[in-house]
């Protein structure tokens, strides 16, 4: 049973470009929540998605947007990216269907994205 | 925003012995999760407490909660080097069907 897929691993890409990340939850999981952290630092919530829907949103900039599709896969997309966006980028999958976080999260191993 | 503070920061122990790490929050909850992180790795979820639990066990973790000091506790008995990693605590925030993460403990088990 795949756990949660994240691609790229890395990534390197120029202050001012855009990037999309991408995400396959776990098997039977309908819900994907993505998380920015930060070197030395705890994850950020930024969003989550549920019936391809954004239905919590962080305390992230509108250059930050995702989507979810009709598989539940998602991706998350980061426009005129700054020095500031280099993180470690989490996806989270989740039923929501039977509890949702409550039965605990599973998380994918992440992108590494450095802006320079 | 963070919810959670995890305290310390860091902590170093010998193989063996035992770690105890805080986590303090800050809005009601229905559940808190303990999750850990090998070297900027994913997190892989260890323990989640429910809001009118007082303790749980699993294995060598022991997981306390008290409601009304908005705090948890993390105790890993007998440590092993392999226990070396960040533990984060993680709460739904104003009962808010998502997570959100406190800065994390960074445990050192020296064998």
């Amino acid at each position: 049973d795949a756990g949660v897929t994240q691609s790229p691993t890395h990534l390197i890409k120029t202050r001012g470009q855009q990037v999309t990340l991408r995400c396959s939850p776990k098997s039977g999981h309908d819900t994907v929540s993505w998380y920015q952290q930060a070197l030395g630092q705890g994850p950020q919530f930024i969003f989550q998605y549920y019936e391809e829907e954004e239905r919590q949103r962080g305390n992230f900039p509108d250059r930050f947007s995702g989507h979810q599709f009709p598989n539940y896969s998602s991706e998350l997309n980061v426009n005129a990216l700054l020095l500031g966006d280099s993180a470690l980028y989490l996806c989270a999958s989740s039923d929501l269907g039977t509890g949702g976080w409550a039965y605990g999260y599973t998380f994918g191993s992440g992108t590494r994205l450095t802006v320079v | 925003s963070q919810q959670g503070e995890e305290d310390p920061q860091a902590l170093s122990i010998q193989e063996g012995e035992n770690a105890t790490m805080n986590c303090s929050y800050k809005t009601s909850i229905n559940n808190l999760q303990w999750y850990r992180q090998n070297s900027g790795r994913g997190l892989v979820h260890l323990i989640l407490i429910r809001s009118n639990e007082r303790e749980k066990h699993s294995g060598r973790l022991r997981v306390t909660l008290d409601t009304s000091k908005k705090s948890s506790s993390l105790l890993i008995t007998a440590s092993r080097a392999a226990d070396t990693a960040s533990y984060f605590c993680a709460t739904d925030a104003n009962r808010a069907n998502d997570m959100r993460f406190g800065a994390g403990t960074r445990l050192t088990v020296k064998p």
